[in-house]
C-alpha cells in the first residue's frame, strides 16, 4: 500500500530563510506525488505535482520540490520565506488505481518576522 | 465561476441527530470525494464517486452515507452523529482519475457534534 510520511508537524523559519518541508513516500510502483497548501479556513490548493517528466518540479509562489527515487523523498523547498507562506502543507500520493489520493499528516509552517 | 462549494461552512449538531453536508461543483467533473481532516491524521477519505450513481467506500466510511443522483452534487450524510465525527469535512472533485490529476477542494465544513 502506498503512503506518505511528513517529517515534522511544525516547522518555524524566519522571514527570508530557506523553507524545507520533508516528505517521504512508500510505493512499489513509480509514484505520482503532490504538494498541496492550505491557508487558514480554506480548502487545499495544488502547489505542484511530480509526474515523471522531470525530477525537479517548480510550483506556484516560488516553491519547488525534487523527486529522489533513491531516497524515496519529495521534499518541498523555497529559497526565501515570506510571511504569506504561513500555512499548512500536505504531501500526497495517488494510489496505484488512480482513484484515491493519500495524504500525509501535514506540516504547519510558521514564518517569523 | 463558483467552482466547488460546500454548505454549511459551520454546523453544530447534537449526538444522535442526522446531518447532511452539501457539496456542489460547477465543472462537471466526473470524480468527487469526501475527506475529513483531523489533527495528526491529515486528510482521510470517507467516500468517493466516479460518476452519477457510482459511489464507493474510502478509508473511514463507517457512520456516513453518500449519494450522487446528479453529477454536480455529492451530499454526505451522518446518519446518527457521534462526537468522534467532530471534524472538518472537505469535498473535492477531479475531472478524471488518471494518477497525475490533482483534486480541487471546497472550503470545508466545520462540524461540531455536542
Amino acid at each position: 500500500a502506498q503512503s506518505v510520511t511528513q517529517l515534522g508537524s511544525h516547522v518555524s523559519v524566519s522571514e527570508g530563510a530557506l523553507v524545507l518541508l520533508r516528505c517521504n513516500y512508500s510505493s512499489s510502483v513509480p509514484p505520482y506525488l503532490f504538494w498541496y497548501v492550505q491557508y487558514p479556513n480554506q480548502g487545499l490548493q495544488l502547489l505542484l505535482k511530480y509526474t515523471s517528466a522531470a525530477t525537479l518540479v517548480k510550483g506556484i509562489n516560488g516553491f519547488e520540490a525534487e523527486f529522489k527515487k533513491s531516497e524515496t523523498s519529495f521534499h518541498l523547498t523555497k529559497p526565501s520565506a515570506h510571511m504569506s507562506d504561513a500555512a499548512e502543507y500536505f504531501c500526497a500520493v495517488s494510489d496505484t488505481g488512480g482513484f484515491k489520493t493519500i495524504f500525509g499528516a501535514g506540516t504547519r509552517l510558521f514564518v517569523k518576522a | 465561476d463558483a467552482g466547488i462549494t460546500q454548505s454549511p461552512r459551520y454546523k453544530i449538531t447534537e449526538t444522535g441527530r442526522q446531518v447532511t453536508l452539501m457539496c456542489h461543483q460547477t465543472w462537471s467533473h466526473s470524480y468527487m470525494f469526501w475527506y475529513r481532516q483531523d489533527l495528526g491524521h491529515g486528510l482521510r477519505l470517507i467516500y468517493y464517486s466516479a460518476a452519477a450513481d457510482i459511489t464507493d467506500k474510502g478509508e473511514v466510511p463507517d457512520g456516513y452515507v453518500v449519494s450522487r443522483s446528479k453529477t454536480e452534487n455529492f451530499p454526505l450524510t451522518l446518519e446518527s452523529a457521534t462526537r468522534s465525527q467532530t471534524s472538518v469535512y472537505f469535498c473535492a472533485s477531479s475531472p478524471n482519475k488518471t494518477p497525475n490529476t490533482e483534486a480541487f477542494f471546497g472550503q470545508g465544513t466545520r462540524l461540531t457534534v455536542v
